[in-house]
């Protein structure tokens, strides 16, 4: 099965760090998403792209972080400097338009 | 952004049960509906897609209701493997690209 994946799996940062976290979706796959997943807010929509350019990143503090996709087999996800607040499970997500998207398994991350 | 509701539950159901969610939605403009599944630890897994007609997949069946609002999930003759958190998941834009999740609703199948 096709797959989207994520890296790394899991980051301990130490809080003012750069954090940089990786998706490769799914070929041929043209909308891609970054969501957050706390147990408070549940998953949120940061950003998402449609043939690699960016469609809406109203849902990411926009002073800290930065969402890229520099090629199609590639997007990225900066938090610069990183805060205890940004522990979260990030994850990417692909699709075609209106089918429901395929998940990557997420970056687990902690910002001590 | 436009809200999407769940009942965050958790509903104990024992083996054999049916059981019912449901998820509200607050903007009358979307377009696409969707059931997702998320295990504990684990990336959401897609379930179904909602239909305006209703749409079944062996012992789950899920409905729309556009005049108020809410989709639904039913699940039939429930197995223990049913136990996970039920997300749904409403497009909010025009486009009807970008989905937004409602927090989920935490099902618990026991023998």
């Amino acid at each position: 099965d096709a797959r989207v994946t994520q890296t790394p799996r899991h980051k301990v940062t130490e809080m003012g760090q750069e954090v940089t976290m990786r998706c490769q979706p799914i070929l041929g796959h043209n909308t891609v998403f970054w969501y957050r997943q706390t147990m408070m807010q549940g998953l949120e929509l940061l950003a998402y792209f449609r043939n690699r350019a960016p469609l809406d990143d109203s849902g990411m503090p926009k002073d800290r972080f930065s969402a890229e996709m520099p090629d199609a087999t590639l997007a990225t996800l900066k938090i610069q400097p990183s805060e205890p607040r940004d522990s979260a499970v990030y994850f990417c997500a692909s699709g075609p338009v209106g089918y429901g998207y395929t998940f990557g398994s997420g970056t687990r991350l902690t910002v001590v | 952004r436009k809200e999407v509701e769940q009942d965050p539950g958790p509903f104990n159901v024992p083996e054999g049960a049916t059981v019912a969610f449901n998820c509200t939605y607050s903007n009358s403009a979307s377009q696409s509906f969707f059931w997702y599944r998320q295990d504990c630890r684990k990336e959401p897994k897609l379930l179904m897609s909602v239909y305006s007609s209703g749409n079944e997949d062996g012992r789950f069946t899920a409905q729309l209701n556009r005049a108020s609002q809410y989709i639904s999930l039913l699940i039939r003759d429930s197995k223990l493997s049913d136990s996970a958190t039920y997300l749904c998941a409403v497009t909010y834009n025009q486009a009807g690209t970008a989905l937004i999740f409602g927090k989920g609703t935490t099902l618990s199948v026991s023998s």
